[in-house]
């Protein structure tokens, strides 16, 4: 298995909702990423979680909860959004750790989650 | 800071050769990557760089002079499935994983 998997593809939720969006990578992966990208836009780094451990922040509002249940799963929860998060969220997995020089960790990015916000 | 800049628009013509441009100024390099986009799709992985000089892969080929902070990626016998963003993308840190992604150069095959 060499794919990362995110559910729902398309998400549409009203701003006093609460929803979660998941990712699953099972390449034994031990680093995580959410990132966020408008149109037209590259992706931002949202959260960096290695060895279930959330590593880095990017100063993400707190209407963005990540959760990291195990070393396969990601969660994303979400609450109180605003038309402005509006935008594609991808995950992404790599091999992680401490690769030293040479290591050829790419991401290998899920193929997101379409969220609106109404 | 760090900053990572490539052109905006490309256009080239089926059969072509084109080479998008990335330069970088980041606090620490270990690595530079380059993605593919097609509208409303995820990133894919293309190549990736670490040490000077040129890997090629099949008909897409990167090279990488860090210091220069520069690097390229020539696209050989475009084919209109290639229209897409590029995605310049450079690892700083080797703790972290962290990947820090230009712009975006989006590129138009015409026939």
């Amino acid at each position: 298995d060499t794919e990362v998997t995110q559910t729902p593809k398309h998400l549409v939720m009203g701003m006093t909702n609460k929803k979660s969006l998941k990712c699953e990578q099972h390449m034994g992966h031990r680093a995580m990423y959410w990132y966020k990208q408008k149109a037209k836009k590259p992706p931002e780094l949202m959260f960096v979680y290695s060895y279930e451990k959330l590593s880095i922040n990017e100063s993400v509002p707190s209407r963005f909860s990540p959760e990291c249940p195990n070393s396969s799963l990601l969660n994303l929860h979400l609450h109180a959004l605003q038309p402005e998060d509006s935008a594609l969220y991808l995950c992404a997995s790599s091999q992680g750790g401490n690769l030293g020089q040479g290591g050829n960790d790419g991401y290998t990015f899920g193929s997101g989650t379409r969220l609106t916000v109404v | 800071g760090q900053n990572i800049d490539q052109p905006t628009e490309m256009t080239a013509t089926e059969g072509a050769i084109v080479q998008i441009n990335c330069t970088y100024q980041t606090s620490g390099f270990n690595g530079l990557f380059w993605y593919q986009q097609h509208a409303g799709e995820a990133p894919t992985f293309l190549s990736y760089n670490v040490l000077d000089g040129l890997e090629e892969k099949g008909r897409f080929s990167s090279f990488l002079s860090r210091s220069k902070g520069y690097s390229y990626l020539l696209l050989k016998e475009l084919q209109m499935k290639d229209s897409a963003s590029y995605l310049c993308a450079v690892r700083g840190s080797s703790n972290t994983g962290k990947l820090i992604f230009g712009q975006g150069t989006t590129l138009q095959v015409k026939p």
